[in-house]
């Protein structure tokens, strides 16, 4: 079975560089979340989307954007790289009802440097 | 919003023995209540979820029960085994993002 999937699995930046990270959902979910965990950390929420609109958003700084294209992938954008930006980023994607199961992606790994 | 208190933060059992993982929230609006086991590197996945109608839910080794007067819900893994070893995080949501606990590192010495 198709499963959400996220590119690039690894990334390295410098500092102050920008970086895109994306996410391709499961077909036929039209909810993609964001999730940021640093190391021994759990999970926070960065932004969700519902059908291509922004529906929440947790604690993701100014310097990182996201969006949900026609198609349903998501990409995040993060600008002004810092070293405390270095962590897993997950994405996970859930059809449109509330309170269904989030699948959840590989994940990408950024370090900046 | 929702904040989710997750307890212990590390659980060592022989295998064999019962795991017991809790979890209390804030928002008495939450709705769904996710378990998810990650490994080392890996993603969360669901192993078990609860709704809000429904006290207790049974899967082979896994259950959970949740007590909403109280707003805490618990994991339970019976005759654990090594491959149960991981972190696992409890979640709370009452729309589409999720809360996360803090995570518990569950070791399972053979």
């Amino acid at each position: 079975a198709a499963g959400v999937i996220q590119s690039p699995r690894h990334l390295i930046k410098e500092k102050r560089e920008t970086a895109t990270l994306k996410c391709y959902p499961i077909p036929r979910h039209d909810t993609v979340y964001w999730y940021q965990q640093g190391p021994g950390q759990d999970p926070q929420f960065l932004i969700s989307f519902y059908e291509k609109m922004q529906s929440d958003k947790g604690s993701i700084p100014d310097r990182f954007s996201a969006q949900q294209f026609s198609d349903y992938h998501s990409e995040l954008n993060m600008s002004s790289l810092e070293l405390g930006d270095s962590a897993l980023y997950f994405c996970a994607s859930s059809p449109g009802t509330v309170n269904t199961e989030a699948f959840f992606g590989q994940g990408t790994r950024l370090t900046v440097v | 919003g929702e904040n989710v208190e997750q307890h212990p933060s590390t659980l060592s059992v022989q295998e064999g023995d019962s795991a017991v993982i809790k979890c209390t929230y804030s928002d008495s609006a939450s709705n769904y209540f996710p378990w998810y086991k990650q490994e080392l590197g890996k993603r969360p996945q669901l192993i078990i979820d609860i709704r809000s109608n429904v006290g207790e839910k049974k899967d082979q080794r896994i259950a959970v029960t949740l007590n909403k007067t109280a707003k805490h819900f618990s994991l339970h893994i019976t005759e654990t085994q090594p491959e149960d070893s991981a972190v696992y995080f409890c979640a709370a949501s009452w729309g589409r993002a999720l809360t996360f606990g803090s995570g518990t590192r569950l070791q399972v010495q053979p």
